[in-house]
């Protein structure tokens, strides 16, 4: 049972350049979600996706696309990557929405724009 | 406005002491609260939750909470500490939209 996983782990990019972070859950989850992580700064949520083709903006959602054609899978895109968006992203997801959700987290993969 | 708040934002305890990290929240309803663990290098895990019943819930790993509503706080406790616990703690809340807010963390350290 893979769970929940995200590729690259480490990326080291340009700034002006498009970067796609792959994120895949095998639970057939209906949640999914990208946070960045900034010292100082916590968890910020970027995009978040009740179910396929369903995509609602969070908090920093500025500077990044995210699309979901299948339940499985939820690319993040940097369209053109600024050193201001190297951070650590997490990718989660959850079996549903409302209160009683426990999002389960990928590795994280470490982002450096350089 | 809604939030977390994370007062403590690095604390270092020695390994077999207690510990307690606060937290701190603001919502309009009772809110369905969390505590998340990561260690160095890893996602997050949850480590326990509360939403309703006896205030005082038990987690993994030894942890437990206890939500008081006057105070709006959940804090973390822990009798003895031991050094695989180290590792960033975040609080947060669920929502009725499916979103969570977390707070910044707090960073434990142990001491041997």
């Amino acid at each position: 049972d893979a769970g929940i996983t995200q590729s690259p782990r480490y990326k080291i990019t340009e700034t002006g350049r498009q970067v796609t972070l792959m994120c895949h859950q095998t639970w057939s989850h209906s949640y999914m979600f990208w946070y960045r992580q900034d010292l100082g700064h916590g968890l910020r949520l970027i995009y978040y996706s009740a179910a396929a083709d369903i995509t609602d903006k969070g908090e920093v959602p500025d500077g990044y696309v995210v699309s979901r054609s299948k339940t499985e899978n939820f690319p993040l895109t940097l369209e053109s990557a600024t050193r201001s968006q190297t951070s650590v992203y997490f990718c989660a997801s959850s079996l549903a929405g409302g209160l009683n959700n426990e999002q389960f987290f990928g590795p994280g993969t470490r982002l450096t724009v350089l | 406005a809604q939030s977390v708040t994370q007062p403590d934002i690095h604390i270092t305890v020695s390994e077999g002491a207690s510990l307690e990290l606060r937290c701190n929240y603001s919502y309009g309803a009772t809110p369905y609260l969390f505590w998340y663990v990561q260690s160095p290098g890893q996602g997050l895990q949850l480590l326990l939750k509360y939403f309703s019943g006896d205030t005082l819930v038990q987690g993994i790993k030894g942890f437990e909470a206890e939500f008081k509503r006057s105070q709006s706080s959940f804090n973390l406790r822990k009798p003895s500490v031991h050094w695989s616990d180290a590792a960033e703690y975040f609080c947060g809340f669920n929502t009725n939209a499916g979103k969570s807010t977390f707070g910044d963390g707090t960073t434990l350290t142990v001491k041997p």
